[in-house]
């Protein structure tokens, strides 16, 4: 069975600053990628997937994404934060066979500070 | 994407009662999910609605206290049986996208559901 493991609860950053976002996942057969965003009282958002092909994958709101196979990670990126990206986010896996449900790690908050 | 619904937004209910959530999507979808969401944490799939069969339920959750139905290919119901203040939680539906982009999926607003 795949798992998704996101190594920070919290991420406290200034705004304009970088930041990364941590996502590892196991997985015995190849997987499908995802980062989803939950803004305060909402559902969840799509920012960007991994399905095949170039492994920076680019999503919205200026997130950016690279997929390791070697290291099984895909971490989110973003070169310059804002007030409004403060939101839960969560990295997903779903195998690219059978089961269609997606797997979601614990989920990090981003908190942009002033 | 498909533009999802879900009602009740919200709902207060007392422990003991049922309610219903409903799932609208504005177009055919083939897979429909439930997930939980329960608080601080993160999602749970509680079961796959399958159209015209029986759900598919996840290890941990069973028919009787969330049973589904998935009448037709645009809409799905979770009830939220005999609740208890443990099953307050944030319920979501999500559906997988088009024939040409069904290994994403899409979430509903969800609904919240707080049991007293």
């Amino acid at each position: 069975a795949q798992s998704v493991t996101q190594l920070d609860s919290q991420v406290p950053v200034f705004e304009e600053a970088p930041v990364e976002l941590r996502c590892n996942y196991s997985s015995s057969v190849s997987v499908y990628l995802f980062w989803y965003v939950q803004y305060p009282n909402q559902g969840l958002q799509l920012l960007l997937k991994y399905l095949s092909g170039s492994t920076l994958v680019k999503g919205i709101n200026g997130f950016e994404a690279e997929f390791n196979k070697s290291q099984t990670s895909f971490h989110l990126r973003k070169p310059s934060v804002h007030i409004s990206d403060t939101a839960e986010y969560f990295c997903a896996v779903r195998v690219d066979t059978g089961r269609r449900a997606l797997t979601f790690g614990s989920g990090t908050r981003l908190q942009v500070q002033p | 994407s498909a533009v999802i619904s879900q009602k009740p937004s919200r709902d207060i209910c007392q422990r003991g009662t049922s309610l219903t959530i409903q799932c609208q999507v504005d177009s055919q979808v083939t897979m429909m999910f439930w997930y939980r969401q329960q608080p601080g944490q993160s999602l749970t799939l509680i079961a796959t609605a399958n159209q015209g069969s029986e759900a598919t339920y996840e290890s941990g959750f069973v028919i009787d206290k969330f049973p589904i139905s998935r009448p037709n290919l645009t809409f799905s119901t979770l009830t939220v049986s005999n609740m208890s203040p443990e099953d307050s939680s944030i319920y979501l539906c999500s559906v997988g996208g088009p024939v040409s982009d069904q290994e994403t999926q899409y979430f509903g607003p969800g609904t919240r559901l707080l049991v007293l």
